[in-house]
């Protein structure tokens, strides 16, 4: 059975900190790791990191995929408090003939003035 | 934003009523996926789809059944609610099982059973 562990469950920081989020997976037949955010409705896309793409950065936002040891994190600087959100991380596998996208947790930032 | 839409959006019914929730999507993607989000367990996957009339359990799916008549409509259905099977359901898509599985989600459908 496919699993994510998203660690810590919640944080709380000040505007212009930074912060890691971390992610472990086991999964078998690994397809790619995901990153969404989700505020108060569906969770919006961030990240996809795959054995050809294990590094990727958006503005304040970056992520790494580390395939050897299973885990991703994914770093937000300068945070402000419109990164207060849930950051879900997800893996696709494909194990036994499934096409399954396994979610952690997730993880709650709160980022406050 | 990925045409996907979810109905209803809220929904209350009573104890061993059955219920239908929808997916529909205009994106022609193949995957479809519903799961259910309650807090302390994150998003858990109920059933999926990756063709029409082809589907597969999830993490958990007791109590629920689903079809696919048409590419584009992911139908859900509790066929007799328990106050267990409150919580907030939304639908995902995505285009393919390559390396490229990013999933867009609906707007969520927020269901209470009393």
């Amino acid at each position: 059975e496919d699993k994510v562990v998203q660690s810590p469950l919640s944080l709380v920081v000040h505007e212009g900190d930074t912060v890691t989020l971390n992610c472990s997976y086991e999964v078998t037949n690994f397809r790619s790791l995901l990153w969404y955010k989700q505020e108060k409705k569906a969770p919006t896309f961030l990240f996809m990191l795959t054995s050809s793409g294990i590094e990727k950065k958006s503005g304040r936002l970056s992520s790494i995929l580390d395939k050897k040891e299973l885990f991703s994190i994914l770093n937000i600087t300068a945070t402000q408090t419109g990164d207060s959100a849930i950051y879900l991380c997800a893996v696709a596998g494909s194990g036994a003939g499934s096409y399954q996208l396994t979610f952690g947790k997730g993880t709650k930032l709160s980022v406050i003035p | 934003d990925a045409g996907i839409t979810q109905s209803p959006r809220h929904k209350v019914t009573e104890t061993g009523t059955p219920v239908t929730l929808r997916c529909h999507q205009t994106e022609n993607h193949r995957y479809m996926y519903w799961y259910r989000q309650d807090p302390g367990h994150g998003l858990r996957l109920i059933h999926y789809s990756y063709g029409v009339k082809d589907t597969d359990k999830g993490e958990v799916s007791d109590g629920y059944s689903v079809s696919r008549s048409k590419t584009e409509d992911f139908l859900l259905t509790l066929e007799s609610a328990t106050s267990s099977q409150t919580s907030v359901y939304f639908c995902a898509i995505s285009e393919s099982w390559t390396d490229y599985t990013e999933a867009f989600f609906g707007q969520g459908t927020r269901l209470t059973v009393v």
